[in-house]
């Protein structure tokens, strides 16, 4: 069967760590992935985009790579603040014709503790 | 612009009634979709529109469900006959073609409580 799965845990870390979020997915070949960041009672908002032929990316404090043997992804927020605090998704884009189509994952809640 | 906007934020409703949610999405954004999520859930996929035509539309969506988008502009989604299951938050989204690296650009969401 098909399944996307991020870290099922909430994760806590102190200010200042590394948070790495894991995205593992089976049974699908995406195209692209990626990470949006999600706080209460918002809508999500895009962070990367890493594409099949791309092994990392990076923005400012945030890194992304992407295994396609593993069929994992790994988002890394380093040096991490307490603003950090959010839930994050993952989500595959698969190719369905001339379509696009994303499929979520369900989030990770990360909490940065000051 | 000031991006996707959704009305309202905040719906309560009694069984049975029908509501009308609207978005507003980017004016240059050709691509509009419509999600739901509930708490500790991924966005869901219920429909999307390429200008004014409606593309796909999830199987999982009952005929209750209806969305249309004239003139390619805004958006309405309708819920017909209103069931308590259909509590959830209703998120708007909008991209530019396949400009996937810029992602979607969702708007606050319209939270819809069934009593």
């Amino acid at each position: 069967s098909q399944k996307i799965e991020q870290n099922s845990e909430a994760l806590n870390i102190q200010e200042g760590k590394t948070a790495t979020l894991t995205c593992n997915y089976t049974n699908y070949s995406p195209a692209y992935l990626q990470w949006y960041r999600q706080d209460p009672g918002r809508g999500p908002v895009f962070l990367l985009l890493i594409r099949e032929n791309e092994k990392e990316k990076r923005k400012e404090r945030l890194k992304v790579t992407f295994d396609t043997t593993l069929k994992q992804s790994l988002f890394h927020i380093t040096a991490s603040q307490p603003a950090d605090s959010a839930t994050y998704l993952c989500a595959l884009g698969l190719n369905a014709g001339n379509n696009r189509k994303l499929i979520w994952g369900l989030g990770t809640s990360l909490a940065v503790n000051p | 612009d000031t991006g996707v906007s959704q009305d309202p934020r905040h719906k309560i409703t009694k069984r049975g009634q029908n509501v009308t949610f609207r978005c507003d999405p980017i004016s240059e954004h050709n691509r509009l979709y419509w999600y739901r999520q509930t708490l500790g859930q991924g966005p869901e996929f219920l429909t999307y529109f390429q200008n004014e035509a409606q593309l796909e539309k999830s199987r999982l969506l009952s005929d209750r469900f209806s969305a249309e988008r004239p003139k390619g502009s805004f958006s309405t989604l309708e819920i017909q006959r209103t069931e308590q299951g259909d509590s959830a938050m209703y998120l708007c989204a909008s991209s530019f073609g396949d400009r996937e690296s810029s992602g979607y650009t969702f708007g606050s969401g319209t939270r819809l409580t069934v009593v």
